[in-house]
């Protein structure tokens, strides 16, 4: 079955840069997302690519798509103390369910 | 703002007792959802509704069932409760329009002792 699969911790220093990858399984899903969750909250959508790009990028965040190696990452410049969450990569498309990753656990330092 | 409320927000149950949860949305969105959410395994998918009275299973259905008498209303209940179903509760709607992503509602604490 489908699977997408992230590590489930990342630790940064303040103004340093993130990236935070996730790999999947299901070549055929026409769109990837990224999702964040603040303490106590729901999932909120960040960004998502289309399959055919290769990089999407929007203020800070950088999205990198690697169809090939089914991989995707998730850059955020200048990681600030407010971009401490827990980022979810998901797959999905249109007569399928969505397909959402464990999450990873992002700590800024100061 | 995808106009998603869930409730309640916080629950505290005994084992074997049955529990509904609400989802409400004000968009008439077509298509809803009910994840649980675990340390270690993300979002996991446990029915989801593709109009009114139209539902299907998802990844981890056992022990639950849902019903959507009305487009806006999606419920979720745990005919008996145990302690594995001690979990958070999210609800999301699709759109159906556009690109493919999913809203989320605030979720719901649910607590089985």
């Amino acid at each position: 079955g489908e699977d997408v699969e992230q590590s489930l911790f990342l630790s940064v220093r303040e103004g340093d840069s993130s990236v935070i990858n996730c790999t999947y399984t299901d070549s055929s899903s026409t769109y990837l997302y990224w999702y964040k969750q603040e303490p106590g909250a729901g999932l909120q959508l960040l960004t998502y690519i289309f399959s055919n790009m290769d990089m999407k990028q929007d203020q800070r965040l950088t999205v990198l798509l690697n169809k090939k190696d089914k991989h995707l990452s998730l850059r955020i410049a200048d990681t600030q103390t407010g971009d401490s969450a827990i980022y979810f990569c998901a797959e999905g498309d249109y007569g399928q369910n969505f397909v959402f990753g464990p999450g990873t656990r992002l700590s800024v330092l100061p | 703002d995808a106009g998603i409320t869930q409730s309640p927000r916080h629950k505290v149950t005994e084992t074997g007792t049955p529990v509904t949860l609400r989802c409400h949305q004000t968009e008439n969105h077509r298509y809803m959802y009910w994840y649980r959410q675990d340390p270690g395994h993300g979002l996991r998918l446990i029915h989801y509704s593709y109009g009114v009275k139209d539902t299907d299973k998802g990844e981890v259905s056992d022990g639950y069932s849902v019903s959507r008498s009305k487009t806006e209303d999606f419920l979720l209940t745990l005919e008996s409760a145990t302690s594995s179903q001690t979990s958070v509760y999210f609800c999301a709607i699709t759109p159906g329009t556009g690109v493919y992503e999913q809203y989320f509602g605030p979720g719901t604490r649910l607590t089985v002792t």
